[in-house]
């Protein structure tokens, strides 16, 4: 068990819908990362909280948008939901909002399937 | 931009032998660090070693080790007497400066699946 808690581990859904992933960073990390793991694009950065406010934009979709609540988890929204969107969505943690030798915490990600 | 690449989609090695996996990167920050991350069919990431850009010193942990080349922007991976545990994929990543933002960002190259064969 890293310490990071995502829920849930599977999703099912239809294209057009939309859904919530959620995330509980290790104790003590103040910094929340999701990242997309597709096959063909790899592990792709979408965006960074630290202590509620948004810190770094990646590839994130419009369609997508994601927040960090007082007590520090995060949630991602993922709205209008294309098969595209299939893929494992992980979070990841980390103490500070900037880098250090430690990397991140990765939690064990929500494989999201869209039919 | 800074770019992550692995050119060995996959590899394979014999239990008990030696495997190098390879990684290149580019960056124009002269602060970064270097990680490999292990991902087995349980889907979690598991930080298998890190390397700060500073210290020239190649980092060991246990029956992993690094050889990082500052200058040639080369950081790959020896794994010594392979188990069957280490069939992986593995992921080389670079974090450093983005976008002037003051923060940092992870940026992982596509993978290489290691097979370990009995």
């Amino acid at each position: 068990d890293s310490g990071v808690t995502q829920t849930p581990k599977h999703l099912i859904t239809a294209t057009g819908q939309r859904v919530t992933l959620r995330c509980s960073p290790r104790s003590g990390d103040l910094s929340v990362y999701w990242y997309q793991q597709s096959l063909d694009q790899g592990l792709q950065f979408l965006i960074q909280y630290y202590n509620g406010e948004e810190r770094a934009k990646g590839n994130i979709l419009e369609r997508f948008s994601a927040q960090q609540f007082p007590d520090l988890h995060s949630e991602l929204n993922l709205s209008s939901l294309e098969l595209g969107d299939s893929a494992l969505y992980f979070c990841a943690s980390s103490p500070r909002d900037r880098g250090s030798g430690y990397g991140y915490t990765f939690g064990s990600g929500t494989r999201l399937t869209v039919v | 931009a800074q770019t992550v690449t692995q050119s060995q989609p996959e590899m394979s090695v014999q239990e008990a032998e030696t495997v190098t996996l390879s990684c290149t990167y580019d960056t124009s920050e002269s602060d970064y660090y270097l990680f490999w991350y292990k991902q087995p069919p349980s889907r979690q990431m598991i930080l298998v070693i890190r390397q700060e850009a500073y210290k020239q010193q190649n980092a060991t942990e246990n029956r992993f080790s690094v050889n990082f080349q500052k200058a040639a922007k080369s950081f790959s991976l020896k794994i010594s007497d392979s188990q069957l545990g280490d069939a992986a994929m593995y992921f080389c990543a670079l974090m450093a400066p983005y976008s002037g933002a003051g923060s940092y960002q992870l940026t992982f190259g596509k993978g290489t699946k290691l097979s370990v064969i009995p």
